[in-house]
């Protein structure tokens, strides 16, 4: 249902982007936000952020200053930008549905997509 | 940030065992807590959301419990397919992870 796309090597200083594809839904759904979480090779999951089918955005305050998250409703696809890239970088990233719930804080990530290696390296 | 803590790091059991998995956060969460299994190569699959909602499809035998600080995963009766890695995340705040627990089938 969710398919990510993108290069696989990026150099460092460069910028990452990556695409995700959706299928079998509308990404114009108002209780589902679209998310990015990446886990680096060997190590723990990380949610980098969500961003709403009218464009609000939820980011890690780590990464907010290098992040740009878009949304192309036409095409079912929403969109992760990320600048300046180092090693650290280096990760498989894996876009996500973020399933929202009527009150704050009832919210989870479901389905994934398969995930997408990015490794940043000259 | 709102740190989730899992115990134990890994565990090995045998197949018809009750299994418990651990995660504490760092602060009180109410029961904004999910479960997540992840398995070589694959993407994490949701488990548990609300800390004892079970999603669709989820076989019965796993179940959830806690509210606040301290939470648990438990299999009721361990399959051969529940071996991976879980991990706990909490949604009171921005998102965290815990950093997982190692499930292998003795």
């Amino acid at each position: 249902r969710l398919q990510e796309s993108g290069p696989g090597l990026v150099k460092p200083s460069e910028t990452l982007s990556l695409t995700c594809t959706v299928s079998g839904g509308s990404i114009s759904s108002i209780n589902e936000h679209w998310a990015w979480i990446r886990q680096p090779p060997g190590k723990g999951l990380e949610w980098i952020g969500s961003i709403s089918s009218t464009g609000n955005t939820y980011f890690i305050p780590s990464l907010k200053s290098r992040v740009t998250f878009s949304v192309d409703t036409s095409k079912n696809q929403f969109s992760l930008r990320m600048r300046s890239v180092t090693a650290a970088d280096t990760a498989v990233y894996y876009c996500a549905t973020n399933v929202v719930g009527p009150i704050p804080g009832v919210n989870w990530f479901d389905p994934w997509g398969q995930g997408a290696l990015v490794t940043v390296s000259s | 940030d709102i740190q989730m803590t899992q115990s134990p790091s890994s565990l090995s059991a045998s197949v018809g065992d009750r299994v418990s998995l651990s995660c504490r956060a760092s602060q009180n969460i109410n029961n904004f807590l999910n479960w997540y299994q992840q398995k070589p190569g694959k993407a994490p699959k949701l488990l548990i959301y609300g800390a004892s909602s079970l999603e669709g499809g989820v076989p019965s035998r796993f179940s959830g419990s806690g509210s606040g600080t301290d939470f648990t995963l438990t299999i009721s009766s361990l399959q051969p397919e529940d071996f991976g890695i879980y991990y706990c995340q909490q949604s009171y705040r921005t998102p965290t992870f815990g950093q997982g627990t190692k499930l292998e089938i003795k």
